[in-house]
């Protein structure tokens, strides 16, 4: 059973540019979720997506967006890029529904954004 | 918003001994999770618990959900060189949409 895959792996934009990173959850799972995580920081969520519709969201500009398909595959976007958003994004997929083991969250590799 | 309040904030061990860490809250929570992060990678969840009171094993490491249901602890017996990292625990609050609420880790260092 394949894991959560991330793309990409690294990425290097300047400032003002904008960014699209893509995760696929694991096969089945219906949420996806994104966390910004800095060096020596926690998980800073971001927000997660339930069959295609935005279920929760973190305390984050609008420059951060996000979208998920009918396959449950998401992207997230950041417009107008700042050098501080220079971390590791990561997704994380779960089934998402009312079971209480839906909550377990696997995650991707993340991506490292370094913003120049 | 809601807080886990996770501690210690870092830990400097000798292989071999225990090693201990705990997550409290204020809130109530359906699920408690653990998570192991190693550098440049993503967090890969260790235990899950669905009940207060429960007790359980992976391997070397013990979690527990707290009978309060306001905290969880994780134990590491034996530590050794790979048990370095960053542990993390998550809940899921009784009264939320689904969201977890995630401490700010645990750092993993073992002395040379």
């Amino acid at each position: 059973k394949a894991g959560v895959t991330q793309t990409p792996r690294y990425l290097i934009k300047t400032r003002g540019q904008q960014v699209t990173l893509s995760c696929s959850p694991i096969s089945g799972h219906r949420s996806v979720s994104w966390y910004q995580q800095t060096p020596g920081q926690g998980l800073q969520f971001l927000f997660e997506y339930f069959s295609e519709t935005q279920r929760n969201k973190g305390n984050f500009p609008g420059r951060f967006s996000g979208r998920q398909f009918s396959n449950s595959r998401s992207e997230m976007n950041v417009s107008t890029l700042e050098l501080g958003d220079s971390a590791l994004y990561l997704c994380a997929s779960s089934w998402g529904g009312d079971r209480v083991t839906n909550t377990e969250a696997f995650f991707g590799q993340g991506t490292r954004l370094t913003v120049v | 918003g809601q807080q886990l309040n996770q501690s210690p904030q870092s830990m400097f061990i000798q292989e071999g001994e225990d090693v201990s860490m705990n997550c409290t809250s204020s809130s109530i929570f359906n699920t408690w999770l653990w998570y192991k992060q190693e550098p440049g990678e993503g967090p890969v969840l260790l235990i899950a618990l669905y009940k207060a009171g429960e007790l359980t094993s992976n391997g070397r490491l013990t979690a527990q959900f707290g009978i309060t249901r306001k905290d969880s602890f994780l134990n590491i017996s034996a530590s050794i060189p790979s048990d370095v990292g960053i542990y993390f625990c998550a809940g899921q609050l009784r009264d939320s949409n689904y969201q977890l609420i995630w401490g700010a880790g645990t750092k993993l260092i073992i002395k040379p």
